[in-house]
């Protein structure tokens, strides 16, 4: 079955404490995007990646990062998290020549909540 | 920059009734657009999409089109019913290569809630 599956669904933590939240997709898709999903602000692109080893800022990059070091996954990573970066974090993936005719495969989500 | 604006939810409404959810943005050159569908505890689903002006997407009975001269993408249905309670984000992205391709903007979603 197709699928874009993020872990974990959800995780409660503290402020500053490192964590990661794992993106993995099955369709061999080259583009891969994290976006964050807030009350009254929609969906908003954190970083997204055209391929391996290429990743771009999207709209609110700042306190993240990424890597893409294989085609399948693309983990965001929160170095010092805050309670700001309290949210739902979405990860989507698609063929490079499917972007821009809309064609994503949203993840099912990871609320995280920063204490 | 690109940025998109959808009307203020949420927006309740009786089976059978029309619906109209509002959609407009800025962006430079010419976007591709589109709905996309959230369903309770889900990711998003592409529901329609419109790649030039005076297109008309549909799918399930929703329908918009791209209107270039108003800068819209309304999303429309004639006869809501209660499955098609959910959020509804309008979406552009830039067409073609080079530099930004690849990011989408969302709008802020509108909650849908249809009784029977």
């Amino acid at each position: 079955e197709a699928q874009v599956t993020q872990n974990p669904r959800y995780l409660i933590t503290v402020t500053g404490k490192k964590l990661t939240v794992t993106c993995s997709q099955n369709m061999n898709h080259e583009y891969m995007s994290w976006y964050r999903q807030d009350p009254g602000l929609g969906l908003r692109q954190i970083y997204y990646s055209m391929n391996v080893e290429v990743t771009d800022k999207g709209d609110v990059p700042e306190g993240y990062k990424v890597s893409r070091k294989e085609k399948r996954n693309f983990p965001l990573i929160l170095e010092s998290p805050s309670p700001n970066q309290t949210s739902l974090y979405f990860c989507a993936s698609s063929l490079a020549r499917r972007v821009d005719t809309g064609e994503l495969f949203f993840g099912e989500g990871s609320r995280l909540t920063v204490l | 920059g690109n940025s998109v604006t959808q009307m203020e939810g949420p927006v309740t409404l009786s089976e059978e009734a029309f619906l109209t959810i509002n959609c407009t943005y800025t962006a430079t050159g010419y976007p591709s657009l589109f709905w996309y569908v959230q369903y309770p505890g889900e990711g998003l689903q592409l529901l329609l999409k419109a790649t030039k002006a005076d297109d008309k997407g549909s799918n399930k009975g929703f329908e918009a089109t791209y209107r270039k001269e108003t800068t819209s993408f309304h999303l429309e249905k004639g006869s809501v019913q209660v499955s098609d309670s959910a959020v509804y984000f309008c979406a552009l992205s830039r067409r073609g290569g080079g530099t930004s391709y690849g990011k989408l903007t969302f709008g802020q979603g509108t909650i849908l809630t249809v009784h029977p």
